[in-house]
């Protein structure tokens, strides 16, 4: 099916704990990004991916870490989770970066991944 | 941070009524979009505005950005419980090639 999809949906660890979180889309977009959304926060930007091979941090990137070895993918990997980092992951998709008033712009959002760390 | 703030932070209105929400930023901006996010669900878009447009319109809804104010405002005509989401704006701080949200308006329309 076309679209954007995470996996897992739901996942629960322990501190200290590698987890990766995956997300694939279908649609080629050059664009790629990961948000952690909070009460009180919103939405937050962890890191982003312009191309396959160029990433680069958001507002959030420390204890994350990110790769993009094919345009469809931009896996997320917390390297030794923390509780602080209980939260519900979004990754998102855009033809373009948002560097002109172009509608490509606009990001498409996958369902979700609501991850806690006991 | 340069995140940009919406109000109010929660709306209550009957069905039929309009709604109206807020959003300010804090830099320049090439576009502005709207989101709205159903509880437990991903976020969908709803509607891009140019920074070289004024007031933008689709179905039911209908946009404004004042540049010079540095916000915009997100309208829902003739509400519906359907319409019972959060809402987010949401901006590229240009050249920088990050999206910057709102801190969302969560709308609850009573049937």
């Amino acid at each position: 099916d076309a679209g954007i999809t995470q996996s897992p949906r739901y996942k629960i660890t322990e501190t200290g704990r590698q987890v990766t979180l995956m997300c694939h889309q279908t649609w080629s977009h050059s664009y790629m990004f990961w948000y952690r959304q909070d009460l009180g926060h919103g939405l937050r930007l962890i890191y982003y991916s312009a191309a396959a091979d160029i990433t680069d941090k958001g507002e959030v990137p420390d204890g994350y870490v990110v790769s993009r070895s094919k345009t469809e993918n931009f896996p997320l990997t917390l390297e030794s989770a923390t509780r602080s980092q209980t939260s519900v992951y979004f990754c998102a998709s855009s033809e373009s970066g948002g560097g002109s008033t172009s509608s490509t712009d606009t990001q498409y959002f996958g369902p979700g991944t609501r991850l806690t760390v006991l | 941070s340069q995140q940009g703030e919406e109000d109010p932070q929660a709306l209550s209105i009957q069905e039929g009524e309009n709604a109206t929400m807020n959003c300010s930023y804090k830099t320049s901006i090439n576009n502005l979009q709207w989101y709205r996010q159903n509880s437990g669900r991903g976020l969908v878009h709803l509607i891009l505005i140019r920074s070289n447009e004024r007031e933008k319109h689709s179905g039911r809804l209908r946009v404004t950005l004042d540049t010079s104010k540095k916000s915009s405002s997100l309208l829902i005509t003739a509400s519906r419980a359907a319409d019972t989401a959060s809402y987010f704006c949401a901006y590229w701080t240009g050249g920088y090639q990050k999206v910057t949200f709102g801190t969302g308006t969560k709308l609850q329309v009573i049937p």
